[in-house]
């Protein structure tokens, strides 16, 4: 059963603590995603990657850090730095390729609450 | 740059009735664009896409978008609503680069009433 999973589902943690969400995905993409949801703001992108071993900032990275050593796996470190990290968090991936429009399938999400 | 305008942060219809999200977009490509749906505390599925095609797009569990160039709209339509339709959609653009970034609207909200 192909699809992307993200653990865990609620995360509670105390201000001044870095936090990592797990992403893991089967479906054999390239390209890999994290974005972040408040309400009435839709979804704004925090890192991407399109291949193993490199990734780019989005619109908000500051305050957050991510790695990709395996295809399956984009792992996101919430720091210390970032001022407001409670939100929803969604790990999405997509195939990749030149002037191609491919959706992008998401994760059921974790949400983080820090206080 | 590339951007979408979601017109209603929420709509409600009676149940059995016409479904109507209205999305405006700008892009400086030829976009492709996107609407999905999220019902509360989980992840985005994908209803349907536009890319160039067809204009009328046909998507899952009887919704349909028409891309319209002219008023750079892709308004997401459904005949006959049904309680479980009740979630939020956007309304995505994606600038076709190699990462298919996607640019989202900020959501409408649909309340589906007996």
């Amino acid at each position: 059963d192909g699809g992307i999973t993200q653990s865990p589902k609620y995360l509670f943690r105390k201000e001044g603590q870095n936090v990592t969400l797990s992403c893991e995905q089967n479906l054999n993409h390239d390209a890999m995603y994290w974005y972040r949801q408040d309400p009435g703001q839709g979804l704004r992108l925090i890192y991407y990657s399109q291949i193993v071993n490199d990734f780019q900032k989005g619109d908000i990275a500051e305050g957050y850090s991510v790695s990709r050593e395996k295809k399956e796996s984009f792992p996101l470190t919430v720091t210390s730095a970032q001022k407001n990290p409670t939100a929803f968090y969604l790990c999405a991936s997509s195939k990749t390729g030149t002037g191609a429009f491919y959706e992008q399938y998401f994760g059921p999400g974790t949400r983080l609450t820090v206080t | 740059a590339q951007s979408v305008t979601q017109l209603d942060s929420h709509v409600s219809v009676s149940e059995g009735t016409p479904v109507l999200l209205r999305c405006n977009y700008s892009s400086s490509y030829s976009p492709s664009l996107f609407w999905y749906v999220q019902h509360p505390n989980k992840g985005l599925q994908l209803l349907l896409k536009y890319t160039s095609a067809a204009t009328l797009v046909k998507g899952i569990n009887g919704f349909e978008a028409e891309f319209k160039k002219s008023e750079t709209s892709f308004h997401l339509t459904k005949p006959s609503a049904h309680m479980s339709d009740a979630a939020e959609y956007f309304c995505v653009v994606s600038d076709g680069g190699t990462a298919s970034k996607l640019t989202f609207g900020t959501g409408t909200r649909l309340q589906v009433t007996l």
